[in-house]
């Protein structure tokens, strides 16, 4: 079983639609919870940044992480064709750890919003 | 704008050729690593290294080397390619002082081994 799990999708929303992307992962020593945003042909790019459990919103993205259930959670509001990538969650853990400064992916999920 | 670059940008070679492949960054970054992707498999950890003296093996160092040869390079090898070596490899750079897991990437390199 993998550290991290992601369900792949693909996932196709109408413009406007409210997305909801998921991971749940294993490793309770992780504490920095990330969501990376990957267009075609591209290198990853970070678009939200979370340390242990709560909520963050930037903007049309809510991050949230529930450590309780080992579980995370992107929202964006309002999508936008422009939205349409593929969106990878990462986990890392404190100083002293072994996951500290390396990250753990998904699989990522391909997300297309259509006009 | 500080950044990291890979090259080549795409690279076909054949069976049990020696491939490199480099990167560079202008972050002023201490610590750099090799993935690579594959469709449905998401981002695996190659190596990494967190200074000049400390490169480490990731989740799948089998069939890879690498060189760390100034704090701004780091070289990725596949000593005798093989086709299941044909993937997207990201280089990515990373700051400790100012978040140890927030890391930047390159724009990768397209291989494929025929």
């Amino acid at each position: 079983q993998k550290e991290v799990e992601q369900d792949p999708g693909p996932l196709s929303v109408p413009e406007g639609a409210i997305v909801s992307l998921n991971c749940t992962y294993s490793n309770s020593a992780f504490q920095y919870f990330m969501w990376y945003r990957q267009y075609s042909r591209k290198g990853p790019e970070l678009l939200m940044y979370t340390y242990s459990s709560g909520n963050k919103e930037d903007g049309r993205f809510t991050a949230q992480v529930d450590k309780s259930s080992k579980y995370i959670s992107l929202f964006i509001r309002d999508s936008q064709p422009s939205d349409s990538a593929t969106y990878l969650c990462a986990m890392g853990g404190n100083a002293g750890g072994t996951s500290y400064g390396k990250l753990t992916f998904g699989q990522g999920t391909i997300l297309t919003v259509h006009p | 704008d500080a950044d990291v670059t890979q090259t080549p940008r795409n690279r076909i070679t054949k069976t049990g050729k020696r491939i490199m492949l480099e990167c560079s960054q202008t972050k002023g970054h201490d610590r750099m690593y090799w993935y690579r992707q594959d469709p449905g498999l998401g981002l695996q950890l190659i190596y990494y290294s967190f200074d000049v003296k400390d490169i480490n093996k990731g989740e799948i160092s089998d069939g890879y080397s690498v060189s760390r040869q100034a704090q701004a390079k780091f070289s990725l090898s596949l000593e005798s390619a093989i086709p299941n070596q044909t993937a997207l490899y990201f280089c990515a750079t990373s700051d400790p002082g100012r978040g140890a897991n927030e890391q930047f990437f390159g724009p990768g390199t397209r291989l494929t081994v025929l």
